[in-house]
């Protein structure tokens, strides 16, 4: 099984400071990596798919990158309504897995 | 733009059954591939199982192979899951997620989730 590692748990920024938000996966996903954004009480809401194409409606404030093993999530202008735990998922071999999350803070 | 509504969730004891439900509106239902991801309270995604858009093709974790089976009515705009053998550990709340294709793409769209929980 694919295993998606995420770091780090928690991440404290400022606003309008950048958030940059690790992704590993154990094995080549090639870029078949997506990430999504879940605030409490609500479902995951998918920001980023191919490891960095914006889905409709996400601002340009959220970007992607990496392939291979190792992406990043990055938020430019950090703002309040970002605080949120970030998931990673690799869609390139069953089972389809997520990494365990990054919970981002506004300080 | 896509919508889903997910019903059916409650409270159950170990051993017993649920069928969970999504209806689907907004997209043409039969060209996509559904699944169905739960989370425990507390912890993180986990991808349950797909189905193809055509219904040919389905897919499960090994956690739920055996015990849950997924389908779907194309004619109805629903998905299905079918969960027997509950285990205290399927305890979580339950979404379906929109899939481009069977094989290939992320959750596009997501219903808000039904909890289920298992509990003697």
């Amino acid at each position: 099984e694919m295993v998606v590692t995420q770091s780090p748990a928690t991440l404290s920024v400022s606003p309008g400071e950048r958030a940059t938000l690790s992704c590993r996966a154990s094995l080549s996903v090639s870029t078949n990596l997506a990430w999504y954004q879940q605030k409490p009480g609500q479902a995951p809401r998918l920001l980023i798919s191919g490891a960095s194409t914006r889905a409709t409606g996400i601002p340009a404030r959220f970007s992607g990158s990496g392939s291979g093993t190792e992406f990043t999530l990055t938020i430019n202008s950090l703002q309040s309504a970002d605080s949120a735990v970030y998931y990673c998922q690799q869609y390139n071999s069953w089972p389809l897995t997520f990494g365990g999350g990054t919970k981002v803070e506004i300080k | 733009e896509a919508q889903l509504v997910e019903s059916g969730g409650g409270l159950v004891q170990p051993g017993e059954s649920l069928r969970l439900s999504c209806a689907a509106s907004g997209f043409t239902f039969s060209s996509y591939a559904m699944s169905w991801v739960r989370q425990a309270p507390g912890k993180g995604p986990e991808w349950v199982s797909t189905i193809h858009g055509g219904g040919g093709g389905t897919a499960y974790a090994d956690s739920v192979k055996g015990r849950f089976t997924i389908s779907r009515d194309n004619s109805k705009n629903t998905v299905y899951l079918q969960m027997n053998n509950l285990r205290v550990e399927d305890t979580a709340t339950y979404y379906c997620a929109q899939r481009s294709t069977f094989s290939g793409g992320s959750f596009d769209y997501w219903g808000q989730g039904t909890l289920v929980t298992v509990s003697s």
